[in-house]
């Protein structure tokens, strides 16, 4: 069975510029979770996506958001990039209610300058 | 306070030592316990996960927590090069509820 899948792998954008991500969740998964991985914060959840609808949100500004299309493939989306938005990006899937089973993928690794 | 603490490390250690990592947090609500190991430049592996109290133990791994206490533990017995890599705590409510993660410990196996 395919693991999860991320991309691109490696992006660089400047100042106030937009980016998607891309996820592509183990077959079968039905929840995606996105994560912003941070050598100071370390990992942050930032929202979880189920049959299409946001379930959970975490504690980031409104520019980060998402979405869940019908075959559970998720984006994220960063709008007027900041500098502190440089991180790796993680996506993680998993079967309904357990989010305790978690399976990452290798992650976006976004620099903004 | 944060809800989950844990040592960044970086722990060195010889080839075939037992390497005890740990973590400790305020929420009491929390149910379920994982550890992740991630490896540099990958995502986290979800290495094993307890619920509610007690131990649990998967070759050469084991998990321990003690919830009076707050406090969570990985056990790696006969330590490889190939573990090194950096341990992730992660906690949480319920199977519903998004995971908290500690910053993780850097670990570092000397052959």
């Amino acid at each position: 069975k395919a693991g999860v899948t991320q991309t691109p792998r490696y992006l660089i954008k400047t100042r106030g510029q937009q980016v998607t991500l891309s996820c592509s969740p183990i077959s079968g998964h039905r929840s995606v979770s996105w994560y912003q991985q941070t050598p100071g914060q370390g990992l942050q959840f930032l929202f979880e996506y189920f049959s299409e609808t946001q379930r959970n949100k975490g504690n980031f500004p409104g520019r980060f958001s998402g979405r869940q299309f019908s075959n559970s493939r998720s984006e994220m989306n960063v709008s007027t990039l900041e500098l502190g938005d440089s991180a790796l990006y993680l996506c993680a899937s998993s079967l309904e209610g357990k989010l305790h089973e978690q399976f990452f993928g290798p992650g976006t690794r976004l620099t903004v300058l | 306070q944060k809800e989950v603490e844990q040592d960044p490390g970086p722990l060195s250690v010889p080839e075939g030592a037992i390497v005890s990592l740990n973590c400790t947090y305020s929420n009491s609500a929390f149910q379920y316990f994982m550890w992740y190991r991630q490896y540099s430049r990958k995502g986290p592996e979800l290495l094993m996960y307890t619920y509610s109290s007690g131990n649990k133990e998967d070759g050469r791994f084991t998990a321990q927590v003690d919830k009076s206490s707050k406090y969570i533990s990985l056990f790696i017995r006969d330590s490889q090069p190939s573990d090194s890599a950096t341990y992730l705590c992660a906690l949480s409510n319920s199977g519903n509820t998004p995971l908290v993660f500690g910053k993780g410990t850097r670990l570092s196996v000397i052959a």
